[in-house]
């Protein structure tokens, strides 16, 4: 069985400033790695994934993910973000091959002026 | 098209009344998911469709009903609901395995009088 443990609920951040979201999995078998930013009043949104070959992922709004299997981690970064970033962030593992995907509790990132 | 069309957006029902929650993709994946989100909580897997067979259900009460009349279409059925079931119901999609991750629609906020 596989499990994801996101390590912050609640991450603030001032605008322009970097930030690192952490989250750690766990699982017996090979598995893919996703992070997904839900906005209020939407549905998920994929932001990167990592699938194998290059640790390190890059995704949409200029986040990226760095994928280590020694410390079975996928933890996310900007290295400046927007009051636009604002959100709920999911990181979420699945097998390889399989449909079920576990997500964590959530990181809630709010950024402030 | 590169979205999941979900209607309606709000749905307010009694706990005697029979809906029908409905999504929509056409972008030929052939996996079509409905999850289960309480506020402040991760998505929770209800079923999922593979070829328009139904190959997961997470135990879901008979309440709930899904059906997948083609491989664009997927509805919830939902018939004496408690207001427990009251939540964002989130339909997703993918191709036949994992490996580009989830579309999602923006979901459909269910609540239950």
């Amino acid at each position: 069985a596989q499990s994801v443990t996101q390590l912050d609920s609640q991450v603030p951040v001032f605008e322009e400033a970097p930030v690192e979201l952490r989250c750690n999995y766990s699982s017996s078998v090979s598995v893919y790695l996703f992070w997904y930013v839900q906005y209020p009043n939407q549905g998920l949104q994929l932001l990167l994934k990592y699938l194998s070959g290059s640790t390190l992922v890059k995704g949409i709004n200029g986040f990226e993910a760095e994928f280590n299997k020694s410390q079975t981690s996928f933890h996310l970064r900007k290295p400046s973000v927007h009051i636009s970033d604002t959100a709920e962030y999911f990181c979420a593992v699945s097998e390889t091959g399989g449909f079920k995907t576990i997500f964590g509790a959530g990181t809630r990132l709010f950024v402030k002026a | 098209d590169t979205e999941v069309t979900q209607t309606p957006k709000h749905l307010v029902m009694g706990m005697t009344n029979k809906k029908s929650l409905k999504c929509e993709q056409h972008m030929g994946h052939r996996a079509m998911y409905w999850y289960k989100q309480k506020a402040k909580k991760p998505p929770e897997l209800m079923f999922v469709y593979s070829y328009e067979k139904l190959s997961i259900n997470e135990s879901v009460p008979s309440r709930f009903s899904p059906e997948c009349p083609n491989s664009s279409l997927l509805n919830l059925h939902l018939h004496a609901l408690q207001p427990e079931d009251s939540a964002l119901y989130l339909c997703a999609s993918s191709q036949d395995a994992q490996f580009y991750g989830y579309t999602f629609g923006s979901g459909t906020r269910l609540t239950v009088v």
